[in-house]
Formats: C-alpha cells, sequence, structure tokens
C-alpha cells in the first residue's frame, strides 16, 4: 500500500458526459501527479500539482482539468467524454522537496479505471 | 522530448534471472527509477539509482547504469512467478517522470 488513495476504483459512463476522479496523497506529501495509461498510448504525465499551484503540463486535453485542493487533495475533470479517453487514470504524490529537480520520488495510487460508453 | 525504450516481453523459468533492459534519450536525467505493475493494479516503486552510480544492488533486483550509453537495466535473480508483471522504466525528465512502454516479464514454473 502506497499511502496514496484514489476514486472511484471503477468508473462507466457514457460519451459526453463528465466525471471527476478524486485522489488522496500520502501524508505530508505536497505534490500530486496524475497520469494516464492506456493501450495504444502507454502512461502519459497529465499534470502536475504543488501545494496547490500547478507545476506542469503534459499531454493533458483541453477538455480536462485538475486541480489541487488547501487539503492536498485533488480532483481531476473530464469533460465531454470520449471512447478514446477510457483508459486507466493514475495518482502520484510525492514530498515534493525538490521537485524542480526532478529528485522526487513518486508513489502510486491504485488508479481508476474509466470506461466510456 | 525524452524518448525511452524497452523491449515488450521477456519470457524466463522461474529460478533463472531476468534482465530488463531500458534505454533513453535525456543525458540530464538525475535519477531513473523501476516501477513494477502487476495485472489490475498501481505502480509500485521497486528501486531507483542515482545517475552518478553505476550500480545499485537491492536484495535480488540489480540495477546497472552505463550513463555514456544512455542504458540502464534491470536483473531479477532467482526470479519467482511473483515477479511476474509489467517493469516499466522511467528516467526523470525535467517535469516528471517518462515512461517507457513497460516490459511483460512472464515466468515459466
Amino acid at each position: 500500500d502506497s499511502g496514496v488513495t484514489q476514486t472511484p476504483k471503477h468508473l462507466i459512463t457514457a460519451t459526453g458526459q463528465r466525471v471527476t476522479l478524486r485522489c488522496s496523497p500520502r501524508s505530508g506529501d505536497l505534490s500530486v501527479y496524475w497520469y494516464q495509461q492506456s493501450l495504444d498510448q502507454g502512461l502519459q504525465f497529465l499534470i502536475q500539482y504543488y501545494n496547490g499551484e500547478e507545476r506542469a503540463k503534459g499531454n493533458i486535453l483541453e477538455r480536462f482539468s485538475a486541480q489541487q485542493f488547501p487539503d492536498l487533495h485533488s480532483e481531476l475533470n473530464l469533460s465531454s467524454l470520449e471512447l478514446g479517453d477510457s483508459a486507466l487514470y493514475f495518482c502520484a504524490s510525492s514530498a515534493g522537496l525538490d521537485s524542480r529537480r526532478g529528485t522526487d520520488t513518486q508513489y502510486f495510487g491504485p488508479g481508476t479505471r474509466l470506461t466510456v460508453l | 522530448g525524452e524518448d525511452v525504450e524497452q523491449s515488450l516481453f521477456l519470457s524466463v523459468r522461474e529460478g533463472d534471472s531476468s534482465v530488463i533492459n531500458c534505454t533513453y534519450t535525456d543525458s540530464s536525467s538525475t535519477y531513473l527509477y523501476w516501477y513494477k505493475q502487476e495485472p489490475g493494479a498501481g505502480l509500485q516503486l521497486l528501486t531507483y539509482i542515482f545517475s552518478n552510480m553505476d550500480m545499485k544492488q537491492d536484495q535480488r533486483l540489480t540495477v546497472l547504469l552505463n550513463k555514456k550509453d544512455k542504458h540502464l537495466s534491470l536483473r531479477i535473480a532467482d526470479t519467482q512467478t511473483g515477479d511476474s508483471a509489467i517493469y516499466f522504466c522511467a528516467p526523470t525528465g525535467r517535469r516528471a517522470l517518462t515512461f517507457g512502454s513497460g516490459t511483460r516479464l512472464q515466468v515459466q514454473p
């Protein structure tokens, strides 16, 4: 158990809908990362937050957004869902002490499996 | 951006050693990680190596780094059926981890 929790575990929805995925980082971690894992694209970095502020952006679509709240939990919002958005979405957290230099070990949650029908 | 390449599949017999290879392009990577993903599960941190090291040993795991060739390998000694999983190499990039495609390790009893 990494200490990172994600809810829900599974989510089934229809095209055009909007969903929210939630992540609680390990106790004391300030950084949260979101990744998407799909069969054709592999594991892709989406976005990072550090202590409530966006720190880095990866291959995140405009239809997707995220935020990190004062209690450090994070939510990933996916809207206007398409079939191709079906994937596993992982959250990871790190202490964030030295995250600019990339020396920060990330611990992953169990993921949310999103199925868009 | 960073490119990370791994072979897709490796099959070994129980008790043998497994060697999973990874090549990367970003020479500024300071930490290089190995993660394990079992079916239906998240990514579990296995080990990592600093870029100024050549080798790191952690019980059955040995990580070798050839910084000049940008080549990283993970050796699992005495491979067990419980080691069957996908193994991801992940050098730190400028922003976050960049993952290889993963190597599926199949351990035959």
